[in-house]
């Protein structure tokens, strides 16, 4: 089976601008969670979507927004960026909601100038 | 509410020296716990996890952990310590229905 996979892999943006970013999890995973990785704060959790429902959602701010379509592959939209959003932004799939293991993909590096 | 504490961001040992990386957990159901292995510039391996089976779980690359429920923890062990085994380690939990809750991690440094 593929693994998880992200792109783009590396993303320069602007303060103020939007970005996107996908994630298709592995063949039947059903489960995507997002994370967010910086070097002072580990990883963040910001939601997990199943079956197309945002089934959990980390304590972040409206800027971060994601949805799931109906293959399982999931978005997660960022608006209005700013410097602090720079970081490893990191999906995850898994069969089920919460017990089964995480399988990760290798992530998004986003630097916001 | 769940948490997961991880005791020593960084720690030294010399190649072939038994590796430790601790972990303690908070849970108010019975959890499901996981550690993962991050090389630089990659996403997150899983190592092992314990899942209510036996307290002593076997994981890849030699290491092992083993489930304390009076002690609340999971900590990490390998015998013999290897070059490779240079990365960042996290602890996670997680609970029926819920997410993975992730320790701040273990940057683990191995000296020839």
């Amino acid at each position: 089976k593929a693994g998880v996979t992200q792109t783009p892999r590396y993303l320069i943006k602007t303060r103020g601008q939007q970005v996107t970013l996908s994630c298709s999890p592995i063949s039947g995973h059903r489960s995507v969670s997002w994370y967010q990785q910086t070097p002072g704060q580990g990883l963040q959790f910001l939601f997990e979507y199943f079956s197309e429902t945002q089934r959990n959602k980390g304590n972040f701010p409206g800027r971060f927004s994601g949805r799931q379509f109906s293959n399982s592959r999931s978005e997660m939209n960022v608006s209005t960026l700013e410097l602090g959003d720079s970081a490893l932004y990191l999906c995850a799939s898994s069969s089920q909601t919460g017990r089964d293991e995480q399988f990760f993909g290798p992530g998004t590096r986003l630097t916001v100038l | 509410a769940q948490s997961v504490t991880q005791l020593g961001s960084h720690v030294s040992v010399s190649e072939g020296a038994l590796v430790l990386l601790r972990c303690n957990y908070s849970s108010s159901v019975p959890p499901y716990l996981f550690w993962y292995v991050q090389y630089p510039n990659q996403g997150l391996q899983l190592l092992l996890k314990y899942t209510s089976a036996a307290t002593l779980v076997k994981g890849i690359n030699g290491f092992e952990a083993e489930f304390k429920k009076s002690e609340t923890s999971f900590h990490l062990t390998k015998p013999s310590a290897h070059m490779s085994d240079a990365a960042e380690y996290f602890c996670a939990v997680s609970v029926p229905g819920n997410q993975f809750y992730f320790g701040t991690g273990t940057s683990l440094t191995v000296i020839p």
